[in-house]
């Protein structure tokens, strides 16, 4: 079992630039979250995908957000344009309904 | 909505004392509850879930967690711990998809 993969483990950027997060979820998993953790915030819920159709959005902070499944195996998170409060680290979970999640390494991003 | 409120925010201890982490949630239906780890710098690993059966979980390196559904609570437990046992513990309560998590609590274990 591969588990989450995540990618890429460090990305440190400009302001204004964008950033795309990679994830692929364990296979034949159907639910896929993206997760933000900050230390003030701690873990939130950004998005979570079922069967590749996003289910519920309403933790994307705002519309530089974007995020997508174009396939059961794969999802990627947009930032565009990148913001210094966006540093954070990024973590994608996947799961079978209701089971528990599995969570990749996460992305540690810095932007400067 | 439900939330998961956890008492402590930093617990210090010495090895071989014994701990207890205090998890409360506000949701009345039926939910799956469960502790999670996070070792410095790396990912969320499940310790241990509650879905039905014996409230008494048993999980990983010797944790335990109690599901006390009239108190509303999924504290959890471990005897006697060790230095490596030094990480922040997130409670989570499952209903439908939505993992909702607690604040965390940071164990420091002093050698």
């Amino acid at each position: 079992d591969a588990g989450v993969i995540q990618s890429p483990r460090h990305e440190v950027t400009e302001m204004g630039q964008e950033v795309t997060l990679r994830c692929k979820p364990i296979s034949g998993h159907n639910s896929l979250f993206w997760y933000r953790q900050t230390m003030m915030r701690g873990l939130e819920l950004l998005i979570y995908f079922n069967n590749n159709v996003p289910i519920d959005d309403s933790g994307m902070p705002e519309d530089r957000f974007s995020a997508k499944m174009p396939n059961a195996s794969f999802s990627t998170l947009k930032i565009q344009p990148s913001e210094p409060r966006d540093s954070a680290v990024y973590f994608c979970a996947s799961s079978l309904k209701a089971q528990p999640q599995h969570f990749g390494d996460g992305t540690r991003l810095s932007i400067l | 909505a439900q939330s998961v409120s956890q008492h402590n925010h930093h617990v210090i201890l010495s090895e071989a004392a014994s701990l207890e982490l205090g998890c409360n949630y506000s949701y009345g239906g039926t939910v799956n509850l469960f502790w999670y780890v996070q070792y410095p710098g790396q990912h969320l690993q499940l310790l241990l879930k509650y879905f039905s059966g014996d409230p008494l979980v048993k999980g990983i390196k010797g944790f335990e967690a109690e599901f006390i559904k009239s108190k509303f609570s999924f504290n959890l437990r471990k005897p006697s711990v060790q230095w490596s046992d030094t990480a922040e513990y997130f409670c989570a309560v499952n209903n439908d998809y939505k993992l909702s998590f607690g604040a965390g609590t940071t164990v420091t274990v002093r050698a």
